[in-house]
């Protein structure tokens, strides 16, 4: 089966210029997660779709990023304005269930300066 | 909030030597999921453990989940240059779907 697909892969923007990211999870997996992971660090996670309705979206700087899932299939995260410490890798990983194993995507590396 | 500790962060071993890797959480746990990252690459999963005191074993490599259900660990056997990478523990406290992921062990095996 296809995997979670991602794109782009690598982004390069200035500061307070905005980007978006797009993510087509797994066919049939309803639940989709948004994580950033900064170098070092894991993923922290960003928000967690079931289908097209948010579960939770606590750690989201909702100031200045955004995410939908409007068809419950695939979704876009989008920043505006990007800050610096935005520069990280977003990665989009799907699951059949709410607690079952999550498959994630390759990742778009976004680097601001 | 919950907090997922892992140590250590860095692991250098011989080819051959075993290695472990610690998950320490704040809050009791629902389940715990253990995950490889490859360098450049992405967390693919590895294993999911539920119960209490579970076991569970994929080759050279063996999962434990604690009897308070609060702390995990990996163990691997005879370690691999291809087992390079990094592993991540993620939990879910009881009663949520939230996953938070540990910082991570990254495993460096010197041939």
């Amino acid at each position: 089966e296809a995997g979670v697909a991602q794109s782009p892969r690598y982004k390069i923007i200035e500061k307070r210029q905005s980007v978006a990211f797009w993510c087509n999870p797994i066919s049939g997996h309803a639940t989709l997660y948004w994580y950033q992971q900064i170098l070092g660090q894991g993923p922290k996670l960003l928000i967690q779709f079931q289908n097209n309705g948010v579960v939770d979206d606590s750690q989201l700087p909702k100031d200045r990023f955004s995410a939908e899932r409007l068809k419950g299939v695939d979704s876009t995260l989008k920043i505006q304005p990007a800050k610096l410490e935005d520069s990280a890798v977003y990665l989009c990983a799907s699951s059949a269930g709410r607690v079952t194993e999550a498959f994630f995507g390759q990742g778009t590396r976004l680097t601001v300066v | 909030g919950q907090q997922v500790m892992q140590i250590p962060q860095y692991q250098h071993v011989q080819e051959g030597e075993d290695f472990t890797t610690y998950c320490n959480s704040s809050t009791t746990l629902s389940n715990i999921q253990w995950y490889k990252q490859r360098p450049g690459g992405h967390p693919v999963f590895l294993i999911q453990l539920v119960k209490s005191g579970e076991v569970k074993k994929q080759k050279r490599l063996t999962f434990q989940f604690g009897e308070a259900k609060k702390n995990s660990s990996l163990h691997i056997t005879a370690t691999q240059t291809t087992d390079v990478g990094t592993y991540f523990c993620a939990g879910r406290p009881g009663g949520s779907y939230i996953p938070t992921f540990g910082r991570g062990t990254s495993l460096i095996v010197h041939p």
